[in-house]
């Protein structure tokens, strides 16, 4: 298995560029969710789904957009690219929210730069 | 609003020694504590975690100790090698219902272990 996957790794783009992440999961887990981690800050969630077809609000959801079309993939989309939104972001998947199911596997991250 | 704070910020100690990481949360319906533990470059993973029914939870050489009273619950690495040298982050969530699973993360410590 290769457990929860990103695309890219690296990314830079120019302020008000658009850009698309890409998560994939192949552990068939029903929630996913989409952090960023900034120094100091810890993780930050931006947005969830809890199963395909469905997308919610996280803590700081401003600015992104998600989409859930097949329970294995989890899309984050920054419309506008602002510098404010420079950071690295994870992509986590977890079996269902109880106690002992509640890990959440997480990806190997995307550093964003916009500049 | 930062629910979950943590200190220290970074923490160097000798091989041998045994660090301390210590949070504090402050929503009450909070009832699973887990700790996550980040390399450089790579996603957090989890380390090991408790619920609120239990003082202390020991997995080898961690020990997570929880005062329910204080709202406070700590790290302790026994032991400590240079190969503990990462980022640990605190976190708390509301298992089940609809919270589903969301993680609240501590603002993360970076471990530095010397030889």
């Amino acid at each position: 298995n290769a457990g929860v996957t990103q695309t890219p790794k690296f990314r830079v783009l120019k302020t008000g560029q658009s850009m698309t992440l890409l998560c994939a999961q192949d552990m068939n887990h029903e929630y996913m969710y989409w952090y960023r981690q900034d120094p100091g800050m810890g993780l930050r969630l931006i947005h969830y789904s809890v199963g395909e077809g469905t997308t919610a609000k996280g803590e700081v959801p401003d600015g992104y957009n998600v989409s859930r079309l097949k329970k294995q993939n989890f899309l984050l989309g920054l419309e506008s690219a602002a510098p404010s939104q420079t950071s690295v972001y994870f992509c986590a998947s977890s079996l269902r929210a109880a106690y002992a199911d509640n890990e959440q596997f997480f990806g190997p991250g995307t550093r964003l730069t916009v500049l | 609003q930062q629910q979950v704070k943590q200190s220290p910020q970074s923490l160097i100690v000798q091989k041998g020694g045994i660090p301390i990481i210590n949070c504090a949360y402050e929503n009450t319906a909070f009832d699973y504590f887990p700790w996550y533990q980040q390399f450089p470059g790579k996603g957090p993973a989890l380390l090991i975690a408790i619920r609120p029914d239990v003082s202390e939870k020991k997995e080898g050489r961690f020990t997570i100790s929880f005062n329910k009273s204080a709202k406070q619950f700590s790290l302790h690495i026994m032991d400590s090698q240079p190969g503990d040298s990462a980022t640990y982050f605190c976190a708390a969530s509301i298992a089940g219902g609809t919270s589903y699973g969301k993680l609240t993360f501590g603002q993360g410590t970076i471990l530095t272990v010397h030889p």
